[in-house]
């Protein structure tokens, strides 16, 4: 039982490159969400799925795109990226909505030069 | 909109005192409040929620509706402790999210 993983776990990529970033859980849970983590910022939410087959944007959703694939999978992607997005990104997923405890993954540590 | 202030960025502390960190929140609806920690090389993960009203690894929080407030408390800070914190409030509904606060870094000296 590998709880939420996410693939890579770092990224440098040059501005105006594109990329995404993969999150999936094998605990059958129906909510999906990907946050920023920056300095000082605490973690903002970019996009959320509160269950297959939906998307809602968060609180910082511009420059990102979401897909969730099926109910294991949710993935981020940056079409073209820039260097204030260049933070560590956590996707998480929770039995049903926010208010029950969210599961974390390790982060991916994304450079935009 | 729902706000939550954790007005330190780093409390240090030493081993056996008692520690606070302070969460204050912004909600007109009724609060669903968290902790959420981060040890050091590991995954974000709950600490505790004001619904369950537990006591974890000796960690304790009341919600104050009135002051609108979820401070974390311990009697006596130990080594392991020494983490960042941070402060989340829900919404209402089956597709609530969470909104954290900026965390709070506790160090734990000798």
């Amino acid at each position: 039982n590998a709880g939420v993983t996410q693939t890579p776990k770092f990224q440098v990529l040059k501005t105006g490159q594109s990329m995404t970033l993969q999150c999936a859980q094998d605990m059958n849970h129906n909510s999906m969400y990907w946050y920023r983590q920056d300095p000082g910022m605490g973690l903002r939410l970019i996009y959320y799925s509160a269950s297959e087959g939906t998307t809602d944007k968060g609180e910082v959703p511009n420059g990102y795109n979401v897909s969730r694939l099926n109910k294991r999978e949710f993935s981020l992607r940056l079409e073209s990226a820039a260097p204030s997005q260049t933070s560590v990104y956590f996707c998480a997923s929770s039995m049903e909505g926010g208010n029950n405890e969210q599961f974390f993954g390790p982060g991916t540590r994304l450079t935009v030069l | 909109a729902q706000r939550v202030t954790q007005p330190e960025k780093l409390l240090s502390v030493f081993k056996g005192a008692p520690v606070e960190l302070k969460c204050n929140y912004s909600y007109s609806g009724s609060p669903e409040l968290f902790w959420y920690v981060q040890y050091s090389r590991q995954r974000l993960q709950l600490l505790l929620r004001h619904i369950s009203r537990e006591s974890i690894k000796g960690f304790t929080a009341d919600l104050n509706k009135g002051e609108t407030s979820f401070h974390l408390k311990k009697p006596f800070a130990q080594e392991e402790d020494s983490a960042m914190y941070y402060c989340a409030l829900g919404s209402s509904g089956t597709a609530s999210k969470l909104t954290f606060g900026t965390g709070t870094r506790l160090q734990v000296t000798l």
